[in-house]
């Protein structure tokens, strides 16, 4: 899998949105955006993904360049609870590879 | 809504101790999961499981074995539990899909000191 680097923490205030971005350079043309979040002492919380188009849910949306380079996960109206470690992850597209690797992440913190 | 349920949020055994960890997933994922947290060393896998009496070792599989008696059920076996094994434990689970690389979600975890 690709290797990603994020900021390591970014504070946001609350109801702001907080863009978290995410470098994969050397991303291939087979390999998805992931983004997980993980909130002190609770298991990690999928949030979305792409392969390249931009992505919206209900939690967030995630837009990727163009050139598929690097990637946003944009949280629109930040809470308190958001506050977590984001971790952007890219995986090979197929069933081959079931190992899930998270990098160091980006600890946001949802200032009052 | 994926539900993946853990026995057990925190636990405390003694060296020694044969320790059982449970977890079960009610969306009829084929996949199940079992990791390890521990800080500046990521998320490691231990064991996974692609079907019912089927497992493959992960990254670190000694000291630890597992069953799969039930598609719903994957439980983590800590043989003899040694101070080393102290750390978060998560299972996850997903859809088996050829095609696209499925998504592993996770449960709340199990916090396990070992005296």
């Amino acid at each position: 899998d690709a290797k990603t680097t994020q900021p390591t923490s970014m504070d946001c205030a609350e109801g702001r949105a907080a863009n978290l971005p995410c470098n994969h350079s050397t991303i291939s043309g087979n390999e998805y955006v992931y983004w997980y979040r993980q909130i002190h002492s609770q298991g990690p919380q999928y949030i979305i993904h792409g392969l390249k188009n931009n992505e919206t849910n209900e939690m967030a949306s995630l837009i990727i360049t163009e050139d598929r380079k690097s990637s946003t996960l944009i949280l629109p109206h930040a809470t308190l609870r958001d506050t977590a470690v984001y971790y952007c992850i890219v995986r090979v597209g197929g069933g081959s590879n079931y190992k899930l690797t998270f990098g160091k992440g980006t600890l946001l913190t949802v200032n009052p | 809504d994926v539900k993946v349920t853990q026995s057990s949020r925190y636990l405390v055994k003694r060296t020694g101790e044969k320790v059982f960890l449970e977890c079960v997933q009610d969306m009829d994922h084929e996949n199940m999961f079992w990791y390890r947290q521990d800080p500046g060393l990521g998320l490691r896998l231990i064991y996974f499981s692609y079907d019912v009496k089927m497992k493959e070792k992960g990254d670190i599989p000694e000291g630890y074995s597992v069953s799969r008696e039930k598609k719903e059920r994957f439980s983590l076996i800590l043989e003899s539990a040694s101070t080393n094994q102290t750390s978060m434990y998560l299972c996850a689970s997903s859809l088996l899909d050829k095609t696209v690389q499925e998504t592993q979600y996770f449960g709340p975890g199990t916090r396990l000191l070992v005296l």
